[in-house]
């Protein structure tokens, strides 16, 4: 089945405790995304990547690393998570092409609670 | 700086009565897309559009994209309850940035 996973799906940690939400896609697409969804703001860019070895910042990246080390993986890395990091963050994917039908497939979410 | 805004933020209707949503945009997009996101789920895609003056329908939904006035639409067509959801649209600025409206929280009364 093609799809976007994400782990963990639910997570509480303490502020400062450096953390790492994986995302893995199967479906052989060049770009990767990561949002957060925060209520009354919709979905915000972190960070995106091209292909492997090529990402760049979004509209939110501040307090995120990301790595695109192989073509299915996107790790989101939180050095030293802050209580204004809680939020639902979406892994997403597509191929990145021009193509007509060329669409973001997302993730089922990870909810992060920063205490 | 692309922005995209929707509106109205919330919508509740009556099944059977039509209605639109509307999503602007500030600056130039190659391309508009129009997602789903029921309540404690993931997003789901429902249309790209890629040209002025496109159209695309999906049973009761029929999105359309004006990219002089910089606005597409999303018409809801006879609602029923199954389509009570969060509605996102979203623009492409360059060829890898997606900048997401705040979205429209859809509720279909029976």
């Amino acid at each position: 089945e093609a799809q976007v996973t994400q782990n963990p799906r639910y997570l509480i940690t303490v502020t400062g405790k450096k953390l790492t939400v994986t995302c893995s896609q199967n479906m052989n697409h060049e770009y990767m995304s990561w949002y957060r969804q925060d209520p009354g703001l919709g979905l915000r860019q972190i960070y995106y990547s091209m292909n492997v070895e090529v990402t760049d910042k979004g509209d939110v990246p501040e307090g995120y690393k990301v790595s695109r080390k192989e073509k299915r993986n996107f790790p989101l890395i939180l050095e030293s998570p802050s209580p204004n990091q809680t939020s639902l963050y979406f892994c997403a994917s597509s191929f990145g092409r021009l193509a007509d039908t060329d669409t973001q497939y997302f993730g089922p979410g990870t909810r992060l609670t920063v205490l | 700086e692309l922005k995209v805004e929707q509106n109205p933020l919330f919508l509740s209707m009556q099944e059977g009565k039509n209605y639109t949503i509307y999503c602007n945009y500030s600056t130039t997009s190659d391309r508009l897309y129009w997602y789903r996101q029921d309540p404690g789920k993931s997003l789901e895609s429902l249309f790209v559009l890629l040209s002025n003056g496109a159209v695309k329908q999906e049973g009761r939904l029929m999105a359309s994209l004006d990219t002089k006035a910089r606005l597409s639409t999303l018409h809801i067509t006879a609602a029923v309850h199954d389509l009570s959801a969060t509605y996102f649209c979203a623009a492409r600025s360059g060829t890898y940035k997606y900048i997401f409206g705040t979205g429209t929280r859809l509720k279909v009364l029976a």
